[in-house]
């Protein structure tokens, strides 16, 4: 299974600013995929980052608010912009191997907004 | 609209004992149903089931895919205070996108 590393595993952040989010694969992938977990909740995809286009994001998710980047294969960030205490979540990147279809998540990053 | 529903949301049961975990969906075509544990932050995977693959096995946990009822079931059997941990089960149309149930937190208690 491909090994994932996320920065920074947890961050405490005012309100009004942004933070950057980065997800490392030790294996070339075609898609990534970013999640928010929210206290109490289930995981939501938060958009599907493909190397070379712009992020495909779901229904409630804005570029605006989540920029994504993907400059490579086997890397990807994400941006929180202008946070509010709402945005306090679990954020958390997953990819697909390729053979199994099996899908695995990165360690997660923290973030409270205060 | 698709759901992914799991019953019970939470679960308290004593060390050795044996549960048992629901997960239903409401869409018949898709690809995958998945189990993941997550204990911390970061869910871990456990099961991927398939219309080729529709039971898994590894040490003490389990997992069978009905389709014809439209959901999938995960055992533990012999629990430990190791299991406790919210169990997520998870679809996967094809687009390699994941649709998440509302998970299942299990406590076991020694």
């Amino acid at each position: 299974s491909a090994v994932i590393s996320q920065k920074p595993s947890r961050d405490i952040c005012q309100r009004g600013t942004s933070l950057t989010i980065q997800c490392q694969v030790d294996s070339q992938v075609t898609m990534m995929f970013w999640y928010r977990q929210q206290p109490g909740q289930s995981l939501t995809l938060i958009a599907t980052a493909n190397q070379g286009s712009e992020a495909t994001y779901e229904s409630g998710f804005v570029i605006d608010k989540f920029p994504i980047s993907r400059p490579n294969l086997t890397f990807s960030t994400l941006t929180v912009s202008n946070m509010s205490p709402e945005d306090s979540s679990i954020y958390l990147c997953s990819v697909e191997d390729g053979v199994s279809y099996e899908q695995y998540f990165g360690p997660g990053t923290r973030l409270t907004v205060t | 609209e698709d759901k992914v529903v799991q019953s019970p949301l939470s679960l308290v049961v004593h060390e050795g004992d044996t549960v048992t975990l629901n997960c239903s969906y409401e869409v018949t075509n898709f690809r995958s149903l998945l189990w993941y544990k997550q204990e911390k932050k970061a869910p871990t995977f456990l099961f991927m089931l398939t219309s080729s693959g529709i039971e898994k096995k590894s040490g003490r946990l389990s997992s069978i895919l009905d389709k014809k009822e439209l959901s999938s079931i995960l055992n533990i059997t012999a629990t430990q205070t190791g299991d406790s941990a919210i169990y997520l089960c998870a679809r996967d149309f094809g687009n390699e996108k994941l649709t998440f149930g509302t998970g299942t937190r299990l406590t076991i208690i020694p």
